[in-house]
């Protein structure tokens, strides 16, 4: 059984360019959350989705940080027009249902700005 | 969100037990006590949970304080890869979906 697979797992962009970040939940996962660890800070919790709806998008910026988790497919963090403050790793995690205990990491996405 | 307190590092030797404390004065009723690691360069992992009973897995043992404002983690016999940042979080019922990750506590094992 594959865990949670990010891609890529190294991301380079130049400011102003946008960066797209995928996710494949476990399989038989329908739920699906998004952290960011910036250098040197702990992890910050960004989005929660199911599939084709967003359930807590309290922890996104407000500007150029989208997310989504179409029916069929990778969810994606979607960050436009990068700036260097958006370096960071970016961990993606899934989980059964809305109950379940435990959230599946996956091994994250580092994103440099240059 | 009720806050925890976590010591920033301990040291263990291989193969010694190590405990790891988590302050959490102002937890809820509603509150479950999680236990996260992560490890170098590596996505979290979850450990262990509770919410007033301590609790035993495979990896580990979760001791909780009867008052429940604390609770201590509990490795056997820490291997050299149990070298991680452990990071005790508050999860509640009204809120199941995000983790809140605090700074954790940076355990090193020596051989």
């Amino acid at each position: 059984n594959a865990g949670v697979m990010q891609n890529p797992r190294h991301l380079v962009r130049r400011r102003g360019q946008e960066a797209r970040l995928r996710c494949s939940p476990m399989k038989g996962h329908s739920h699906v959350y998004w952290y960011r660890q910036l250098p040197e800070e702990g992890l910050k919790f960004m989005v929660y989705l199911q599939k084709e709806n967003i359930i807590d998008e309290s922890g996104m910026p407000k500007e150029r940080f989208s997310a989504e988790f179409p029916k069929e497919g990778p969810s994606i963090l979607r960050i436009q027009q990068v700036v260097r403050g958006d370096s960071a790793a970016y961990f993606c995690a899934s989980s059964r249902d809305s109950t379940a205990y435990e959230q599946y990491f996956g091994p994250g996405t580092r994103l440099t700005v240059t | 969100d009720a806050k925890t307190t976590q010591p920033n590092s301990m040291e263990s030797n291989e193969e010694e037990p190590v405990h790891l404390p988590c302050n959490h004065s102002t937890i809820s009723g509603t509150d479950y006590i999680h236990w996260y690691r992560q490890l170098p360069s590596q996505g979290p992992e979850y450990v262990i949970h509770g919410l007033t009973s301590n609790v035993n897995n495979r990896m580990a043992s979760l001791a909780i304080a009867e008052d429940r404002k604390s609770s201590t983690l509990i490795l056997h016999r820490a291997t050299l890869r149990d070298a991680a940042v452990y990071y005790c979080i508050l999860r509640s019922t009204d809120s199941w979906g995000k983790l809140q990750f605090g700074a954790g506590t940076q355990v090193v094992v020596t051989p």
